[in-house]
């Protein structure tokens, strides 16, 4: 149990084009998802947190305008990339998680590879 | 700010060694830690999680507590080659469901 889809794996998209990338939970119901971005031999940081019927809550520094997310249905979020750059190229995952489990655990898609030309 | 410091490695260890692994947090409302394996070019998958003080063990895996001292370490028993990856250290507080990721520490098993 506990298994989370991201769609595309992997994009390729020129630059001032959007990107739309999805989450789903398969198996359970997502109270809340993470959206992360991963560089290359860096750590994951996480972008925003997100609730089901409300808007996401994003971290400093990450520009909500351009990184759209929303979190229609307790099972699927979508993070679009407005007008992308070279330099949003990154590899992006997603985790999701049951509010109330304890120790709160988060479960992580296979990620998904953004290359911006 | 609150911060995960794991030493970036790499670590090297010869098959069929102990690997162990460390990490600190300065938070010390920091409640849930938790051992992320992440192979390049993958997502991180869960290794285990800790949140009582002392050692939990789970096969080759034991992670071990200190609240006090505000570190959390793992040990890999009986290195693989398939050991080889970057370890990812995180850390949540109670009622808070972000987790706040290390840097990971790059771990290479010598065949």
């Amino acid at each position: 149990g506990a298994v989370v889809s991201q769609h595309p794996s992997w994009v390729i998209c020129k630059s001032g084009t959007s990107v739309k990338i999805e989450c789903r939970s398969l198996d359970f119901q997502a109270t809340t998802m993470f959206w992360y971005r991963q560089f290359p031999k860096q750590s994951l940081m996480l972008m925003a947190t997100s609730n089901e019927g409300s808007k996401a809550t994003y971290e400093q520094g990450v520009e909500k305008d351009k990184f759209l997310i929303n979190h229609a249905s307790l099972t699927l979020s979508t993070l679009t990339v407005t007008s992308a750059h070279p330099e949003d190229s990154s590899f992006y995952i997603c985790s999701a998680g049951r509010r109330g489990q304890r120790p709160y655990e988060q479960y992580f898609g296979p990620g998904t590879r953004l290359t911006v030309t | 700010q609150k911060e995960v410091e794991q030493n970036s490695g790499p670590l090297s260890v010869p098959e069929g060694a102990i690997a162990s692994l460390n990490c600190t947090y300065s938070d010390r409302g920091s409640q849930s830690f938790f051992w992320y394996r992440q192979y390049s070019g993958k997502s991180p998958e869960l290794i285990m999680f800790i949140y009582s003080n002392g050692d939990k063990e789970d096969g080759r895996f034991t992670a071990q507590l200190n609240k006090a001292s505000q570190y959390v370490s793992l040990l890999i028993r009986d290195s693989q080659p398939s050991d080889s990856a970057t370890y990812l250290c995180a850390v949540s507080n109670f009622g808070n469901e972000k987790l706040t990721f290390g840097t990971g520490t790059r771990l290479t098993i010598i065949p």
